[in-house]
C-alpha cells in the first residue's frame, strides 16, 4: 500500500532562514509519482513539483530545491531565505500511475510558519 | 486563464437540509475530483469522474452523490448533511489518469461549507 509520512507536524522559522520539509513514502511500484503542493490560508492547493521515478535529478526553482532520494525514498523540500508569504501548510502526495486509476495519496502536511 | 472554478466559496446549511456544491474547468480535462478536507487534515477522495464514468472511493458515504453532466461542470451533492459534514471541499481536474505520464491535479479555491 502507499504511504506518505511527513514527520514534521508544524516548523516555525524566522524571515530569511533556510527550511527543509521532509517527505518519506512507501510503495511497492518501481513506477510513481511524487508531488509537492502548497495550501495557503486562503485553502487552495497549489501545485509546486511533480517528479517521476526515474528521475532522481534535484530540481531547483527560484528559492526552492527538491532533493529525491529513492535509496532513501525520501523527497524533500527546501525554501532558501524564507519569507513571511512562504508561511502556508505544505503536503507531500504519491501516485502509482501504472496501476489505473489510483488516487493521490497526501502525507498528513507540514505547517510553515515564517515569521518577520 | 484556464483554471478551476468552485461556487460558493463558503456556503452554510442547516442539518438535514440538502446541499450541492460546484465545480467547473476551462482546462479541457478528462478527469475531475471531488475531496473532503478537514481542518488540519490531508484531503480525503471522495470520488472522481474518468469522462463519465464514476469510481466511488469505498469509503466515500452514501450521503455523498455526484454528477458530471459535462466535461466543464461536476457537482457534488450532499444529501442530508451532518455536523461532521463541515468542511473543506476541493474539486481538482487532470488531463488524463491513465497515461503512463501521471498528469497533475490542478485544485479549485474550494467551498468552505458550514453547517449549522
Amino acid at each position: 500500500a502507499q504511504k506518505v509520512t511527513q514527520a514534521q507536524t508544524e516548523i516555525s522559522v524566522v524571515e530569511k532562514e533556510d527550511v527543509t520539509l521532509d517527505c518519506v513514502y512507501e510503495t511497492r511500484d518501481t513506477t510513481y509519482y511524487l508531488f509537492w503542493y502548497k495550501q495557503p490560508p486562503s485553502g487552495e492547493l497549489v501545485f509546486l513539483i511533480r517528479r517521476n521515478s526515474f528521475d532522481e535529478q534535484n530540481e531547483i526553482s527560484g528559492r526552492y530545491s527538491w532533493n529525491f532520494q529513492k535509496s532513501t525514498s525520501s523527497f524533500n523540500f527546501t525554501i532558501t531565505a524564507s519569507q513571511v508569504v512562504d508561511s502556508a501548510v505544505y503536503f507531500c502526495a504519491l501516485s502509482e500511475s501504472l496501476s489505473g486509476n489510483t488516487p493521490l495519496v497526501f502525507g498528513k502536511g507540514t505547517r510553515l510558519s515564517v515569521i518577520a | 486563464d484556464a483554471m478551476v472554478i468552485q461556487n460558493p466559496r463558503y456556503q452554510v446549511t442547516q442539518f438535514g437540509k440538502p446541499v450541492t456544491l460546484s465545480c467547473s474547468q476551462t482546462l479541457n480535462h478528462n478527469v475531475m475530483y471531488w475531496y473532503q478536507q478537514k481542518s488540519s487534515q490531508a484531503p480525503k477522495l471522495l470520488f472522481h469522474y474518468y469522462d463519465k464514468d464514476f469510481n466511488n472511493e469505498a469509503d466515500t458515504p452514501d450521503n455523498f452523490q455526484s454528477r458530471r453532466p459535462n466535461t466543464s461542470f461536476c457537482f457534488l451533492d450532499i444529501r442530508s448533511p451532518g455536523l461532521g459534514d463541515a468542511a473543506m471541499y476541493l474539486c481538482a481536474t487532470s488531463r488524463d489518469v491513465r497515461t503512463p505520464s501521471t498528469d497533475t491535479q490542478y485544485f479549485g479555491p474550494g467551498t468552505r461549507l458550514t453547517v449549522l
